[in-house]
């Protein structure tokens, strides 16, 4: 069983707050990913990592940022939260050479 | 680049019966193949994926799979459904290349709403 874990999991939070979702992985795998998730629809990459120190924005465009300073620990910053950031937000990470990803719970984010 | 389409965005069906959630892919470049499923309130988790070899793929809980490589499809089946299947389920392709990293490329996701 995968090891990853997201908190909050649940988050309200007003127009204009700076926000970090946290996602961390006990599991040892080199690529991380953020995924992003509306009500009903599918998910999209919006970050993804494949070691210490290497970020990329994914296929949606995005004005969260991620860090990776840890192995197991892979941040999403929100500097000014709005209302449009509604949203899940999903973490995943799997192995190099592998090709299966291993989810998060998730967090839901609900910006007034 | 790659796309998947579900064709299905909800089904509903009687417990015990059987259900089939269709997945079409388009892609230039050969794919790794896979079905989450997501339940109220919870990340994905992985039910089965084809990687290679045998088209007909096995997966938790009793699902399976067919790769059908002319049609570009990836078809998820169980042949008797419970009440606890509720729940959406994706259909995610990756590239089989190294530069890819593993990336997936999500279907809508279909809705199975299973009633007793």
């Amino acid at each position: 069983e995968a090891d990853i874990y997201q908190t909050p999991r649940y988050l309200v939070i007003g127009t204009g707050k700076k926000i970090t979702l946290e996602c961390s992985q006990t599991m040892g795998h080199d690529k991380m990913y953020w995924y992003q998730q509306d009500p009903g629809m599918e998910l999209h990459l919006i970050h993804y990592s494949y070691g210490v120190n290497s970020t990329e924005k994914g296929d949606l465009s995005s004005e969260s940022t991620v860090s990776r300073i840890r192995t197991e620990h892979f941040p999403l910053t929100l500097e000014s939260a709005r209302p449009s950031h509604t949203s899940q937000y999903l973490c995943a990470s799997s192995r190099g050479g592998t090709e299966t990803q291993y989810f998060g719970p998730g967090t839901r984010l609900l910006v007034l | 680049a790659q796309s998947v389409t579900q064709l299905d965005s909800q089904v509903p069906v009687f417990e015990e019966a059987p259900v089939e959630l269709r997945c079409n892919y388009s892609s230039s470049v050969s794919v790794y193949l896979f079905w989450y499923v997501q339940y109220p309130n919870q990340g994905l988790q992985l039910l089965l994926k084809y990687l290679s070899g045998s088209t007909l793929v096995k997966g938790i809980n009793g699902f399976e799979a067919e790769f059908n490589k002319s049609q570009t499809s990836f078809h998820l089946r169980k042949p008797s459904v419970h009440i606890s299947d509720t729940a959406e389920y994706f259909c995610a392709v990756s590239a089989k290349i190294k530069a890819a990293g593993n990336k997936l490329t999500f279907g809508g996701g279909t809705r199975v709403l299973v009633k007793p």
